[in-house]
């Protein structure tokens, strides 16, 4: 069964830091898609970064980049020069046929 | 603005009445979701359709929930006889067909309550 797994419940970094947030995931599909969604307090789920499985290099958004570990199914975010407006709640997800399958989440909060 | 909207934004109802809820996706985007999000978890899949038809229900969609998505561009998601549990923020996504631009992008949501 496919799982996404956030061990993280909440981390603090500090403002125009670096943050790695973790997410491993589980599947037996030899073709997959993960991303990263950032959810603020209004609610609504804001796409950052995808990354294929066959994709040989690492994705990168601007101050996003994705961590992508195939061998440890890992596809952890890592966000650099972090800005207030970063907090959040984050998202990890797999696309499992027709449907995506999220974590539990990790709370950002960037400190001034 | 062309993202996609989702009306209302938030909804009390009492304890057993029926409550509907409506997506309008990004209009060239052929596949809608519906989410459910309760507190603390991620957004659980309820159903997609590719553009009218409705090709998967997760069975966390008992029979009093039904959606549609009657000529292929928005949807609603029906809840009847709303129970305390249903209290939770309903997410509609809509993305093209699988590919590399297959991203789903999300509405704010409408966040119910049942008391």
């Amino acid at each position: 069964a496919q799982k996404i797994t956030q061990t993280q419940p909440g981390m603090f970094v500090q403002e125009k830091e670096a943050v790695t947030l973790d997410c491993t995931y589980d599947t037996s599909d030899q073709s997959y898609g993960l991303f990263w969604y950032k959810q603020p307090s209004s609610g609504e789920m804001i796409f950052l970064i995808y990354q294929g499985s066959y994709d040989e290099q690492n994705a990168t958004e601007g101050r996003y980049s994705l961590n992508f570990q195939k061998a440890r199914k890992s596809a952890n975010l890592v966000i650099s020069a972090s800005q207030l407006g970063d907090s959040a709640m984050y998202f990890c997800a797999m696309r499992s046929t027709n449907k995506l399958i999220f974590g539990t989440g990790t709370l950002l909060a960037v400190q001034p | 603005d062309t993202g996609v909207s989702q009306d209302p934004r938030h909804k009390i109802t009492k304890r057993g009445q029926n409550v509907t809820f409506r997506c309008d996706p990004i209009s060239e985007h052929n596949r809608l979701y519906w989410y459910r999000q309760t507190l603390g978890q991620g957004p659980e899949f309820l159903t997609y359709f590719q553009n009218e038809a409705q090709l998967e229900k997760s069975r966390l969609l008992s029979d009093r929930f039904s959606a549609e998505r009657p000529k292929g561009s928005f949807s609603t998601l029906e809840i009847q006889r709303t129970e305390q549990g249903d209290s939770a923020m309903y997410l509609c996504a809509s993305s093209l067909v699988q590919g590399r631009g297959a991203e789903a992008f999300f509405g704010q949501g409408t966040r119910l309550t049942v008391v």
